[in-house]
């Protein structure tokens, strides 16, 4: 079984719509991530939940919001989209905040046309 | 801000050469220091998780130092494979609360 996974691997679509990404961890992780992947590959943390809680919201544009409706699962909102926000986003878990491993998802690779 | 530098940016050698890399990152309030294997098309890979001055962290053939007085880790590979040819990134946390800024990584690549 996949430890954490995204879905859609993929997604394209295009300017103005809304769309979600989902993100599930079954290692019984207390904190999931959302990390960004810009266009010069770097990884830039966005938000981080600690059992359903947030905890790290980053400077991100307020059409990207996180909702975790249990500790599982922390799924990316995105309203309005815009060709900037083209880019890999990788969702991540780790057993606590800080100083523990983070287990990574595949990514979601997203195409705004 | 955190800033986090990798050097260098890439590296090429010969299979069975030893190689190593270097992660610097502001030593002031650190909490932890990450590294990670990310391979093309993949997703990034935990190797080592450090806190304290002086930690040193082996798995395999890799191995890596922390020197947080100073802000900086190395990773080091022993005897590299092609099956090493991977981006390594690092990535330094200055709070409890697992945000991490990582470096651009370094990027690897083993000539059989």
């Amino acid at each position: 079984d996949t430890a954490v996974s995204q879905t859609p691997k993929y997604l394209v679509t295009q300017m103005g719509n809304d769309k979600s990404i989902k993100c599930e961890q079954n290692l019984g992780h207390d904190t999931m991530y959302w990390y960004k992947q810009d266009s010069k590959k770097f990884l830039k943390i966005m938000f981080s939940y600690n059992n359903k809680e947030l905890i790290i919201n980053e400077t991100v544009p307020n059409r990207f919001s996180p909702k975790s409706p249990d500790k599982a699962h922390l799924n990316l909102h995105i309203n309005s989209l815009e060709l900037g926000d083209s880019a890999v986003y990788f969702c991540a878990s780790s057993q606590d905040g800080g100083s523990y491993e983070q287990y990574f998802g595949p990514g979601t690779r997203l195409t705004v046309t | 801000i955190l800033n986090v530098e990798q050097s260098p940016q890439s590296l090429h050698v010969q299979e069975g050469d030893s190689t190593n890399f270097t992660c610097s990152f502001p030593s002031s309030n650190f909490y932890a220091l990450h590294w990670y294997r990310w391979e093309t098309a993949k997703s990034p890979e935990a190797l080592f998780v450090m806190t304290l001055n002086g930690d040193e962290k082996k798995k395999g053939r890799i191995s890596a130092t922390l020197n947080t007085k100073e802000g900086y880790s190395y990773l080091y590979i022993k005897g590299s494979q092609p099956e090493d040819s991977a981006t390594y990134l690092c990535a330094s946390e200055n709070t409890n609360a697992g945000k991490s800024t990582f470096g651009d990584g370094t990027t690897l690549t083993v000539k059989p």
